[in-house]
């Protein structure tokens, strides 16, 4: 069955420095897509990245990047330059496959970025 | 931009009774999903639904039922609250489409069942 792991319930960074939060996922479909969503305190979640399971290069959005390892069966979310406004928490999630708009979500890590 | 409302930002309920959750989406989506978040679980789907008058069961259905109406709405209902139906709850929607189309969420309920 489908499953998505993210091991570290809680990540400190210092301002200006990167973070690397862990994404495991398992799957036995060969098409399917990675996405990375925040959800501040207020609780509205926010859509940060994708990667389609077919992708060759590893997606990147601004400050985020996404280390796609396929082999490994990892997507790895990196933020660069953090900020104060990144403390949040961040879900990886997966799609069952690529027909379909179901997700399953890890159980999220929550990052503290601290002056 | 997309937007997903939901009803209630924060709602307290008694146990047994019946609770309706609002989700609207004005993008026209296809696919609308309910969602509860609990902590150290993440999210998990209860039901969604990809037409009007359609649902389906997600992982944890029970104690729970959806309407579909319009294409617009869709709506959670917990027919008799209980106190472990405690949680936030989340809707989205999305486009009936494959690859790197996201889903848009709405703010949440934080429903307390007392």
């Amino acid at each position: 069955a489908q499953k998505i792991t993210q091991t570290q319930p809680g990540m400190f960074v210092q301002e200006k420095e990167a973070v690397t939060l862990d994404c495991t996922y398992d799957t036995s479909d060969p098409s399917y897509g990675l996405f990375w969503y925040k959800q501040p305190s207020s609780g509205e979640m926010i859509f940060l990245i994708y990667q389609g399971s077919y992708d060759q290069q590893n997606a990147t959005e601004g400050r985020y990047s996404l280390n796609f390892q396929k082999a490994r069966k990892s997507a790895n979310l990196v933020i660069s330059a953090s900020q104060l406004g990144d403390s949040a928490m961040y879900f990886c999630a997966m799609r069952e496959s690529y027909n379909t708009d179901k997700l399953i979500f890890g159980t999220g890590t929550r990052l503290q970025v601290f002056p | 931009d997309v937007k997903v409302t939901q009803s209630s930002r924060y709602l307290v309920k008694r146990t047994g009774e019946k609770v309706f959750l609002e989700c609207v989406q004005d993008m026209d989506h296809e696919n609308m999903f309910w969602y509860r978040q609990d902590p150290g679980l993440g999210l998990r789907l209860i039901y969604f639904s990809y037409d009007v008058k359609m649902k389906e069961k997600g992982d944890i259905p029970e104690g729970y039922s959806v309407s579909r109406e319009k294409k617009e709405r869709f709506s959670l209902i917990l027919e008799s609250a209980s106190t472990n139906q405690t949680s936030m709850y989340l809707c989205a929607s999305s486009y009936l489409t494959s690859g790197g189309e996201t889903q848009y969420f709405g703010p949440g309920t934080r429903l307390l069942v007392l």
